[in-house]
C-alpha cells in the first residue's frame, strides 16, 4: 500500500482565500517532505520542501507545516490565485545516498485544487 | 538549461510492440529516475540510477529495463508492450538537493 496519501482528492476555494491542502504519511522514518504542483500535461514541479528536524518552512505564498507525532504534512497557499488551480502531491523520502541525493521519492494520490471566482 | 527533456511526447504503440522512451539531462546531476503515472493516481518509480552504469529496480519494474551508459541519458526500454503500460511516462533527476526536477512527460497508449 501507499506510505503517503490525501485526505481529499478535491479542494474547491475562492479565489483570494487561503487554501489547506493536507498530506498523512505512514512511516516514521521518513525524514524529507516535498510538495509538487502538477498542472494539466505538464511534469510535477517543486513548489517547497521540509526537513524532519523542522515543523514549518515558509516560502513566497506557501507555507508547509509537518507534525511528526500525528505524521501529518500539510500546504498553505495564502490569497489563492487562477494560476494555483493544479494537483497538488506530497512526496516522502526515506533514505539518502551519501554525499545527497535520493533513491526516490514516495508519492501520495494528490489533491485537485479549484480555484472559484 | 532545458533541464529534464523527454522524447517522444505521443506515442501509440500495439500489443507486443517495442519501443524506448528517451530521457536526457543538462544539470550534471548524477541520479535520474522514471516514474508513470495512472489517471487519477500518484507517482510510482519503476527505475533509478545513481550514476553511470548504475540501475537499480523501483516498485515497478516489471515490463521494463534501462540503461545508463552517460551520465546525461537515461533510456526507459519498453519489451512486448502491453495494455497495463499505458500510462504517463515521466523521468526526474536531481542532484545535491533532494528534491526532483521532471520532464515534460511522455503519455503512451497501449492498443
Amino acid at each position: 500500500g501507499e506510505s503517503v496519501g490525501l485526505h481529499l482528492p478535491t479542494l474547491s476555494v475562492q479565489e483570494g482565500d487561503n487554501s489547506i491542502i493536507n498530506c498523512a504519511y505512514s512511516n516514521s522514518a521518513s525524514d524529507y517532505f516535498i510538495w509538487y504542483k502538477q498542472e494539466s500535461g505538464k511534469g510535477p514541479q517543486f513548489i517547497i520542501d521540509i526537513r524532519s528536524n523542522m515543523d514549518k518552512r515558509q516560502g513566497q505564498r506557501v507555507t508547509v507545516l509537518l507534525n511528526k507525532t500525528v505524521k501529518h504534512l500539510s500546504l498553505q497557499i495564502a490569497a489563492t490565485q487562477p494560476g494555483d488551480s493544479a494537483v497538488y502531491f506530497c512526496a516522502e523520502n526515506t533514505e539518502m545516498y551519501s554525499g545527497g541525493g535520493a533513491d526516490g521519492l514516495t508519492f501520495g494520490k494528490g489533491t485537485h485544487l479549484i480555484i472559484q471566482p | 538549461n532545458a533541464g529534464v527533456t523527454q522524447t517522444p511526447k505521443f506515442r501509440i504503440l500495439k500489443i507486443g510492440q517495442s519501443m524506448t522512451l528517451q530521457c536526457a539531462q543538462d544539470m550534471n546531476h548524477n541520479y535520474m529516475y522514471w516514474y508513470r503515472q495512472d489517471p487519477g493516481m500518484g507517482l510510482k518509480l519503476i527505475y533509478y540510477s545513481v550514476g553511470a552504469g548504475i540501475t537499480d529496480k523501483g516498485e515497478v519494474p516489471n515490463g521494463y529495463n534501462v540503461s545508463r551508459s552517460t551520465t546525461e541519458d537515461f533510456p526507459l526500454r519498453l519489451e512486448l508492450a502491453a495494455p497495463s503500460q499505458t500510462s504517463v511516462y515521466f523521468c526526474a533527476s536531481s542532484g545535491r538537493a533532494r528534491w526532483l526536477h521532471f520532464g515534460s512527460g511522455t503519455r503512451l497508449t497501449v492498443v
